[in-house]
């Protein structure tokens, strides 16, 4: 079982606002850990999409957007975009396993 | 281009050994902690190992600690892990990725496109 917990699915019509959880523990969130959130668009390798909890690299469009609070997180998601149709992991340190864990993955589909 | 190409991957028996590498290309590889990232079929991702931008240190999963090794050549800009005695549970696609971070709050900005890696008899 995945370290940080997400919902298998999540969808939305186009133009609509969806936000993905991840649920994790003291050991990762609750111990200050950040999270980064990854999108994969099938056959292709993942991409950063969010980093330190908030923060967008370059080129990634400002629809989307972390946050954190307490051993919860959340990737929001504005304007869906056929093209936003993609699976999206989120990822965190966790201090009891000393290394990264992940999320189990959650596929947005675009109606 | 700035990119990862993993290699080495395929079909081996249980308890036999392989060694994969990582071609790293675009960037400045001496200057990154790099990490192995394992994907087993139907199931989420699991972080495998990292090793620091110089080489001088190197932590595992439990699941491989003792089995594999994870170590890096800067003049030749590769990345490698040596597994030893496979097991059907190391059955899985294994990403290179690159670690921006020089804390442990690690993250992956960028992740070569995975090599297939089957133990069967």
């Amino acid at each position: 079982q995945p370290v940080l917990t997400q919902p298998p699915s999540v969808s939305g019509a186009p133009g609509q606002w969806v936000t993905i959880s991840c649920t994790g523990s003291s050991s990762n969130f609750g111990a200050g850990y950040d999270v980064h959130w990854y999108q994969q668009l099938p056959g292709t390798a993942p991409k950063l999409l969010i980093y330190g909890n908030s923060n967008r690299p370059s080129g990634v469009p400002d629809r989307f957007s972390g946050s954190k609070s307490g051993t919860s997180a959340s990737l929001a998601i504005t304007g869906l975009q056929p093209e936003d149709e993609a699976d999206y992991y989120c990822q965190s340190h966790d201090s009891s396993l000393s290394g990264s864990v992940f999320g189990g993955g959650t596929k947005l589909t675009v109606l | 281009q700035v990119q990862l190409v993993e290699s080495g991957g395929g079909v081996v028996q249980p308890g036999m050994s392989l060694r994969l590498s990582c071609a790293a290309s675009g960037f400045t590889f001496s200057s990154y902690g790099m990490h192995w990232v394992r994907q087993a079929p139907g199931k989420g991702r699991e972080w495998v190992a990292v090793i620091w931008y110089d080489g001088t240190q190197k932590y595992y999963a439990d699941s491989v600690k003792g089995r594999f090794t994870i170590s890096r050549d800067n003049s030749k800009n590769t990345l490698y892990l040596q597994m030893n005695s496979l097991t059907a549970e190391d059955t899985a696609v294994y990403y290179c990725v690159r670690c921006p971070s020089g804390t442990d709050n690690w993250y992956f900005d960028l992740w070569g496109r995975g090599t297939l890696v089957t133990v069967s008899s």
